[in-house]
Parts: C-alpha cells; structure tokens; sequence
C-alpha cells in the first residue's frame, strides 16, 4: 500500500483567512514532503521533514507554516495568502529521506481570492 | 544545481503505436531517475524508475533505459492506449538527500 492521503480537495480562502492542509500516511515513513504545483508545470518542493524535523526549506515565505505534529502526519498552516498562491500543494512520503522513491498524494486544490 | 531537460512537451500518437519522452540531466552525481504519470486532476504516480548502476528497466509495457556518460535517460511505452494520456514527468536526484529535480513535463495524448 503506498497510499498518501491528503485533506481538504480543494479549499477557497481569502487573503485575510487562515486555514490548513493536512496530509497523513500510514505507511510508517519517516520522511514527509510539501510541494506546490501549478497549471501545466512540474511540482516544486517546499519542504522536507525528516523523523519530525525540519530538514529542508526551499526559501518560502512565511505566510507558509509546516509542521510535523507525528511520523504519520503533516501540515501545512496558511495565514493571509495572495492570489499567487493559488495551486496545487501536493505532499509526498517516502521511507527516509535517503530512500529514493517518494509517493505523491493527490493534492489539495488551492484558490485565493 | 541540477537541471533536468525533458523533450517533447507534446506527444501525439495513434493507440498501439509506440511513444518514447527523454531527458538529460547536468549533474554527474545524480543516481536515481523515477517517472512520473499525472492524470487530470490528480497527484503524480511513481510508474517506473532506474538507479545509476542499470543501464535498462521493463515493467510490462513500460521501459526506461540510461545513459551515464551522455547524461540522458528515456520512457518507452509500447502498444500505447487511451489510458496512458496523461503528463509524465521525469526527475533526477542528485546530492541533495530528499531532492528530486523535475523536468518540465510531457503531454501525452494516445488517440483511438
């Protein structure tokens, strides 16, 4: 089973709204992954968590807040977006971060308004 | 860092007929290279992927092969069907522990 399961589909929030996206996995990974997507490009990471730390922050902006609150679970807390943000946040797992395969869930579809 | 080409950014063919998308990568240090398969609306799907020491790998209709030295690998799908429309997206990983550096994309569309 290699199934990353991601909540809420799709989610409208205005710039001034704080909501959150959460992912879980329950294939006892230990390493967790965000990445945004938008139309018609390939994924690009956000952030890495490895054994419930922090390992990796591709320079985002902090109005992107990750966390890690166990091995199976990851969110990402988003607080007063602009409409660029507007996406597809999409979150991966894989064994440890050293491991090389990483499986995709199916992503939560982002609107700003 | 890395940076990974990937060519067409279409594909058309004719169901049964064969499709193949390449990449090239720059950085000699990068030892794993998956594909990805991305319907509609849906997250990336790991098809198939080849490590540094294999120069080719099959898995039923699906085949990667790699070129160390010239820094290229590619997809083969044979016999394709309408179901294999869908972007694909090459990667590589290089020194970077957790990073994979993604192509820009290929659209395929297998007509009837």
């Amino acid at each position: 089973d290699t199934e990353v399961t991601q909540t809420p589909k799709h989610l409208v929030m205005g710039m001034t709204n704080k909501k959150s996206l959460k992912c879980e996995q329950h294939m006892g990974h230990r390493a967790m992954y965000w990445y945004k997507q938008k139309a018609k490009k390939p994924p690009e990471l956000m952030f890495v968590y490895s054994y419930e730390k922090l390992s990796i922050n591709e320079s985002v902006p902090s109005r992107f807040s990750p966390e890690c609150p166990n091995s199976s679970l990851l969110n990402l807390h988003l607080h007063a977006l602009q409409p660029e943000d507007s996406a597809l946040y999409l979150c991966a797992s894989s064994q440890v971060e050293t491991a090389y395969e990483q499986y995709f869930g199916p992503g939560t579809r982002l609107t700003v308004t | 860092g890395e940076n990974v080409e990937q060519h067409p950014s279409t594909l058309s063919v004719q169901e049964g007929d064969s499709a193949v998308i390449k990449c090239t990568y720059s950085d000699s240090a990068s030892n794993y290279f998956p594909w990805y398969k991305q319907e509609l609306g849906k997250g990336p799907q790991l098809i198939i992927d080849i490590r540094s020491n294999v120069g080719e790998k099959k898995d039923q209709r699906i085949a990667v092969t790699l070129n160390k030295t010239a820094k290229h690998f590619s997809l083969h799908i044979t016999e394709t069907q309408p179901e294999d429309s869908a972007v694909y997206f090459c990667a590589s990983r290089g020194s970077t522990l957790g990073r994979l550096y993604f192509g820009r994309g290929t659209q395929l569309t297998v007509w009837p």
